[in-house]
């Protein structure tokens, strides 16, 4: 079983709703990231915090912003959703920082987004 | 050439087949390669490192030939439970430092009885 626990496991929420999903982690991996995931394609990093700090935003629309309030939980605030941003919402850690050489991702299940 | 590249399949195999999987990576400078099983609607799963020297582990042997851009995952004696989507994984390089984990678009496997 993984020790990442997203929450919720699924959402259901209209274009103007405000909602947040949530990520957590008590391995002391000091990284975290947050994938998007469509159905038959690969996961596709979105941000990555790096000993609480924000390191890598792949250019994600404003409408999603994370926040990552201490070293073991990791949120995704949505606003404004399209029904494009529908998805699998992967959340990772890892030990080390993001580009330490073979370092391993651990994923939580995921939290399915669907935006009507 | 695309950053991760697979074999595009599926590939449907009887159980007790030998199958092997591909991948070609874009950048000669990264140096961590992962292959990871993913099961419909679950997260990826982490199945194994590939190192240069080549490991192995049970019936999954994995090889990387640096100087092809080549990683190459083989499963002996297929069970049914085998049954997955795997992805071949590789960090990205930024102007000569190690970047962040990208997943090719895996490659589907069927095991049938």
């Amino acid at each position: 079983d993984t020790e990442v626990t997203q929450t919720p496991k699924h959402l259901v929420m209209g274009m103007t709703n405000k909602k947040s999903l949530k990520c957590e982690q008590h391995m002391g991996h000091r990284a975290m990231y947050w994938y998007k995931q469509k159905a038959k394609k690969p996961p596709e990093l979105m941000f990555v915090y790096s000993y609480e700090k924000l390191s890598i935003n792949e250019s994600v629309p404003s409408r999603f912003s994370p926040e990552c309030p201490n070293s073991s939980l990791l949120n995704l605030h949505l606003h404004a959703l399209q029904p494009e941003d529908s998805a699998l919402y992967l959340c990772a850690s890892s030990q080390g920082p993001s580009g330490t050489t073979n370092e391993k991702l651990f994923f939580g299940s995921g939290t399915q987004l669907s935006v009507l | 050439r695309k950053e991760v590249e697979q074999d595009p399949g599926p590939f449907n195999v009887p159980e007790g087949a030998t199958v092997a999987f591909n991948c070609t990576y874009s950048n000669s400078a990264s140096q961590s390669f992962f292959w990871y099983r993913q099961d419909c609607r679950k997260e990826p799963k982490l199945l194994m490192s590939v190192y240069s020297s080549g490991n192995e582990d049970g019936r999954f042997t994995a090889q990387l030939n640096r100087a092809s851009q080549y990683i190459s995952l083989l499963i002996r004696d297929s069970k049914l439970s085998d049954s997955a989507t795997y992805l071949c994984v590789v960090n990205r390089v930024y102007g000569g430092s190690q970047g962040n984990l990208i997943f090719g678009k895996g490659t589907k496997l069927s095991v049938k009885p």
